[in-house]
C-alpha cells in the first residue's frame, strides 16, 4: 500500500525556470516530510524537510510547501540548474515512528 | 558529523550463492539503522530497520535477513540469492533526536 505518491515519474524544465515537484500522501498520521535528491549509482542525499506545524520551509533555491488539508506537498526549485538533474524522492513519517515512507521518485531533467 | 560506510560497492553473484553486505557508521552512538532497496525503475523500499544491537524488524517477507552485531554495524545477508534480489541496496542511519535519515553510497547487486 503506497502511502506516499509521486504521480509524475518525470519532469523536464529549462535552465533558469522553476521546477515544481508534487507529492501526495494518504496517512493522516504523517507529520514530518522530507525531500531527497539522488544521482545515479549514489545514495540519496537529504535536501529539505518540513514539519506539520508549518506550511512552508525555504532553503536557498529550494522551498517546500505543505497543504495538510489536501495531504499534499510540493518542492519548488528556483532557478533550476543543470546540476539539479536527478531523481527526487518525497518521504513522510510520523514524529514517533522510526521509519520513512518514500514515494516512487520523480526524475528531473534540466535542459540548457 | 556522522558517516556511513557501505561495501562492497558493486557485486555480481550467481543465483543460489550467499550474500553479505556490510554497513558501518561513525560519528554517532545508538543510531537507528536501515536497509533499503531500490529496484530498477522503482522507489525506495524499506527492508529492515534496527533500533539497537540484536533488534531487527523486517518490513518485507523475503529471503534476505539482517543482523546488528554491534551498535554501529548492520549486515544484510542471504543464504541463497534469487534473480529478483538484484537491485541497489542502501544502508541508512537515523538519529534518535530526529526523523531525518541519512544514506550511504549504496551497493549494486546483480544476480546472474
Amino acid at each position: 500500500d503506497q502511502q506516499v505518491k509521486q504521480n509524475s515519474p518525470s519532469l523536464s524544465v529549462q535552465e533558469g525556470r522553476i521546477s515544481i515537484l508534487n507529492c501526495d500522501y494518504t496517512n493522516s498520521m504523517f507529520d514530518y516530510f522530507l525531500w531527497y535528491k539522488k544521482y545515479p549509482a549514489e545514495g540519496p542525499t537529504f535536501l529539505i524537510s518540513i514539519s506539520s506545524i508549518k506550511d512552508k520551509n525555504e532553503d536557498g533555491r529550494f522551498t517546500v510547501f505543505l497543504n495538510k488539508s489536501a495531504k499534499h506537498l510540493s518542492l519548488h526549485i528556483v532557478p533550476s540548474q543543470p546540476g539539479d538533474s536527478a531523481v527526487y524522492f518525497c518521504a513522510a513519517s510520523s514524529l514517533n515512528d522510526y521509519k520513512l515512507s518514500f514515494g516512487a521518485g520523480t526524475t528531473v531533467t534540466v535542459r540548457a | 558529523s556522522q558517516t556511513i560506510h557501505q561495501w562492497p560497492a558493486t557485486l555480481v553473484q550467481p543465483v543460489g550463492s550467499p550474500l553479505s553486505l556490510e554497513c558501518t557508521v561513525e560519528g554517532t552512538s545508538n543510531p537507528n539503522l536501515y536497509w533499503y532497496r531500490q529496484a530498477a525503475g522503482r522507489g525506495l523500499q524499506l527492508l529492515f530497520y534496527s533500533v539497537g544491537i540484536g533488534q531487527i524488524s523486517s518490513e518485507v517477507p523475503q529471503n534476505l535477513s539482517a543482523s546488528r552485531p554491534q551498535d554501529r554495524q548492520f549486515i544484510l545477508s542471504s543464504k541463497k540469492l534469487l534473480l529478483s534480489d538484484s537491485g541497489f541496496y542502501l544502508c541508512a542511519l537515523g538519529l534518535s533526536s530526529g526523523n531525518t535519515i541519512y544514506f550511504g553510497e549504496g551497493s549494486w547487486l546483480t544476480v546472474v
